[in-house]
């Protein structure tokens, strides 16, 4: 099973760009099919960002209303995650994830990474 | 977009205690339902897909069953470690979504 690790900034400024990488250990990037973002605001609930094939075709939340993109990095074995234009709201734990290929199941995940958006 | 939403939102238990929380979609996902288990400053681990099919390692005491629209997850004999937050998920269509989460804690 394969393992994954998020790492980023920490802290982002109010209308910069959120920039996250899911490290892959313990597999391919290319042997799973799909690789997820979720993410969580502080003492909220879970929300689908997007997800990445490991072509690199996307398809993304579009209440994001198109802030976000992700990418793969074969050579790298890592998921990269960039949302832009970044408020308070976008404040929140991220993580990535694997999706089942059969049933849209979201497998492993990684332990998260937060973000807090201040000035 | 499918809306789930979990009821009850919030639930007290004793260990040994049976319970259930209900999942239901706003409209047909037939069995594209998951559920996962989140503890504080956890990720979320996947406990059931497929409406009822346990994830490896997951014990027994978690089942989970529906079709359609309307969805359990049953915890038999409540253990120490189960107290936590419960999220249904939807792999039936885009944007996936969550249900708003259970959280069960010590009666």
């Amino acid at each position: 099973q394969v393992q994954l690790q998020e790492s980023g900034p920490g802290l982002v400024k109010p209308s910069g760009t959120l920039s996250l990488t899911c490290a892959v250990s313990g597999g391919s990037i290319s042997n799973n099919n799909w690789w997820i973002w979720v993410r969580q605001p502080p003492g909220k609930g879970l929300e689908w960002i997007g997800e990445v094939y490991h072509t690199g075709t996307t398809t993304l939340n579009p209440s994001l209303k198109g802030r976000v993109s992700m990418s793969v990095d074969k050579s790298k074995n890592e998921l990269s995650l960039r949302l832009n234009s970044v408020t308070a709201a976008d404040t929140a734990v991220y993580y990535c994830a694997t999706l089942g290929a059969i049933d849209y199941q979201f497998d492993s995940w990684g332990q998260g990474s937060p973000v807090i958006v201040s000035s | 977009d499918i809306q789930m939403t979990q009821s009850p939102s919030s639930l007290s238990a004793s260990l040994g205690d049976r319970v259930t929380i209900t999942c239901r979609a706003s409209q047909s996902i037939r069995t594209y339902l998951h559920w996962y288990q989140q503890k504080p400053g956890k990720a979320p681990k996947l406990l059931i897909y497929a409406a009822s099919s346990l994830q490896s390692g997951v014990p027994s005491r978690f089942s989970g069953s529906g079709s359609g629209t309307d969805f359990t997850l049953t915890i038999t004999s409540l253990q120490p470690e189960d107290f936590a937050t419960y999220y249904c998920q939807q792999g039936f269509s885009l944007p996936r979504t969550f249900g708003q989460g259970t959280k069960l804690d010590m009666k």
